[in-house]
């Protein structure tokens, strides 16, 4: 199975500030890796797809990089409502896999 | 608007069964792979099995295979999860989820949740 590393487990940050988040696949994935957003009792949301495409309806702000082992998430400008868990995923292999999440926290 | 609404969750006893089912609407059910994906109290997110448009091709996270089905039914546009042999360790919150498009397995539309409680 494919193991997904999230780094770092928990941040915090203030509003306005440029948030990165990486991802490390344990084998090469190409670019197939989403990220998604969780709160507190709700689904999660797609925010990106195959390492860098935008979800429809997701903010500019969000954007991905990376291919191979090593992704990243970079939210650009922290808003309020972006204080969540970030779970990346890579889907080329089965079973899919999820990294540990990263907790985004208010500073 | 797509909607996945899923149902069938409760409380059960170690080594009970527990039949999921996620109904589907909004877009062409039998065009998309599906999905169920778990979460365990306070923990992180755990894929568990899909299921192929047509049903031909089925994969399991190794933790459930051999307990679990999945299976789907195109004409009710429904999507199911037969739990057998259920443990402590498959409490959690199970999701279905519905795949971007033919060649992505990112996970674009989720339902709301079916709650498993397995403890005596």
């Amino acid at each position: 199975d494919i193991q997904m590393t999230q780094s770092p487990s928990s941040v915090s940050a203030s509003v306005g500030d440029r948030v990165t988040i990486t991802c490390r696949a344990s084998q090469d994935i190409s670019r197939w890796l989403a990220w998604y957003q969780q709160k507190p009792g709700k689904a999660p949301k797609l925010l990106i797809y195959v390492a860098s495409s935008l979800q429809s309806g997701v903010p500019s702000r969000f954007s991905g990089s990376g291919s191979g082992t090593d992704f990243t998430l970079t939210i650009s400008s922290l808003q309020p409502e972006d204080f969540a868990i970030y779970y990346c995923q890579q889907t080329t292999n089965f079973p899919l896999t999820f990294g540990g999440g990263t907790k985004v926290e208010i500073k | 608007e797509v909607q996945l609404v899923e149902s069938g969750g409760g409380l059960v006893q170690p080594g009970s069964s527990l039949r999921l089912s996620c109904g589907a609407s909004g877009f062409t059910f039998s065009n998309y792979w599906m999905n169920w994906v778990r979460q365990a109290p306070g923990k992180g997110l755990e894929w568990v099995a899909n299921i192929k448009q047509d049903g031909s091709e089925k994969h399991y996270v190794d933790s459930v295979k051999g307990r679990f089905t999945i299976s789907r039914d195109n004409a009710k546009n429904s999507l199911y999860l037969q739990m057998n042999s259920l443990r402590a360790e498959d409490t959690a919150v199970y999701y279905c989820a519905r795949d971007v498009d033919f060649y992505d397995r990112s996970l674009v539309y989720w339902g709301q949740g079916t709650r498993v409680t397995v403890s005596s």
